[in-house]
């Protein structure tokens, strides 16, 4: 069974603090590994699609990383407005291109 | 561009009432998808489809019914509502293809559903 598990759960910064959020997967192959940003009250916002390990993408304060076994959001310098839930989820090769399998989510709240 | 549009934004039913939550999308996207969202538990799919004619089960489908007759339109049916149907729902569309363009998939902004 493909599994993902995201820590923290929650997070709290201090405005210009930078951290790193952590996606752990368990998957049979992995086809890509996305990375969301859910606001309050709002649907999930595509950050990054990840699909080999030693990959990187970055957008503005934040930096994803993949290795075989986890990824990595790293939030440099966050400002106020970088407060949010991020969301790991995994596409796995034989499913669905519609199909994600998602973490938990970890809630980052960065404080002026 | 529209995006994703999911109606209604608020709706509360009574146990065993059906409704429709209805999904759109306009970007010629083959792949739809239901998801709903619960505290602790995360995003889990509901039911998805891989073009019109087709869907297929997800992990929690039971009490839930898809069809799709167009490529645009992907509606979620409750047929009879029950409490633990309290949940967000959100739908997602994408291309069904590799790479970046193909690859990423949206959502909409979400469904909220209380059941009494």
């Amino acid at each position: 069974e493909d599994q993902v598990t995201q820590s923290p759960e929650a997070l709290r910064l201090q405005e210009g603090e930078s951290s790193s959020l952590n996606c752990s997967y368990t998957v049979s192959g992995l086809r890509g590994l996305f990375w969301y940003r859910q606001d309050p009250g709002k649907g999930p916002e595509f950050l990054f699609t990840l699909y080999s390990a030693g990959e990187e993408k970055e957008k503005e304060r934040l930096k994803a990383t993949l290795t075989k076994k986890e990824s990595f959001l790293h939030i440099t310098a966050p400002k106020p407005e970088d407060s949010a839930t991020y969301l790991c989820a995994v596409q796995v090769y034989g499913t669905s291109y519609g199909k994600l399998t998602f973490g938990q989510g970890t809630i980052l709240t960065v404080h002026p | 561009n529209a995006g994703v549009t999911q109606t209604p934004k608020f709706q509360v039913l009574k146990t065993g009432q059906s409704m429709t939550l209805q999904c759109a999308q306009d970007m010629n996207h083959e792949y739809m998808s239901w998801y709903r969202q619960d505290p602790g538990m995360g995003l889990r799919l509901i039911h998805y489809s891989v073009g019109a004619g087709i869907t297929d089960q997800g992990e929690v489908p039971n009490g839930y019914n898809v069809s799709r007759s167009t490529t645009e339109d992907f509606p979620l049916r409750l047929l009879s509502a029950a409490p633990s149907q309290t949940s967000v729902y959100f739908c997602a569309s994408s291309l069904g293809r590799g790479g970046d363009s193909g690859n990423t998939i949206y959502f909409g902004e979400g469904s909220w559903l209380t059941v009494v």
